[in-house]
């Protein structure tokens, strides 16, 4: 089975760094990834590691690492906008178009 | 990049209906295709996977009886809520992919009333 651990919560100011953490647990890792969701809306691609370390897009970053079966997104510069719901989701080993979500992070950015 | 385009965005029915929703792929054909099912402030969970050709695969827990899912061409799938009940008002995204890279599409936000 698949088992995906975030916090249910983070708040932060803007300009700010965030980092949101991710554990899982799974029977097949092909690569982590992570989308950004808004109220209402349908999840939207962000960043993904298929191999240990660092990814980084602009002002969002990804980490893993296979052996701790870990990963992290960090925002940086945070904004208004990024206000919103973050999961990581496992990529199916046997079918890479299959993802399992996590949890899922609501970040809430103050003025 | 590819779009996947759902259809309708929006639902309601009255219980003991029936509701299709309709998944495409608009720039690329996808085998496989998969339905996901979100409560409000929950995750996404994967409900099945949707063969172009062969019977759909459901995850632990699917009733696949109740969600019957059609994939009868490589751009089309179809997931139909038989017989809806209140509790199976949930936002319903269907995604598919490149082999590189999975996209969602809008989603259906199912009210049974």
């Amino acid at each position: 089975g698949q088992s995906l651990e975030q916090p249910s919560e983070v708040t932060a100011v803007e300009g700010a760094i965030v980092q949101i953490n991710c554990t899982y647990q799974t029977s097949g890792f092909y690569g982590l990834s992570w989308y950004q969701q808004h109220d209402g809306g349908a999840p939207t691609f962000l960043s993904y590691n298929a191999l240990d370390g660092l990814e980084e897009t602009g002002r969002f970053s990804s980490f893993l690492s296979r052996s701790d079966s870990y990963g992290y997104l960090l925002l940086q510069e945070l904004q208004m906008k990024d206000s919103a719901s973050y999961f990581c989701a496992v990529r199916d080993l046997y079918n890479f178009n299959k993802f399992y979500f996590g949890s899922g992070t609501k970040l809430n950015v103050k003025p | 990049g590819a779009v996947v385009s759902q259809h309708p965005s929006r639902v309601i029915c009255k219980s003991g209906t029936s509701v299709k929703i309709e998944c495409r792929s608009l720039d690329f054909q996808a085998t496989t295709m998969f339905w996901y099912r979100q409560f409000p402030k929950q995750s996404l969970m994967l409900m099945a996977t949707s063969n172009e050709g062969s019977k759909a695969t459901y995850e632990q827990g699917v009733e696949k009886d109740k969600f019957l899912i059609n994939h009868a061409s490589l751009t089309l799938s179809t997931l139909t809520v038989t017989s809806a009940h209140p509790e199976d008002s949930s936002f319903y995204i269907c995604s598919a992919g490149t082999g590189t890279e999975a996209f969602f599409g809008q989603g259906t936000r199912l009210t049974v009333v």
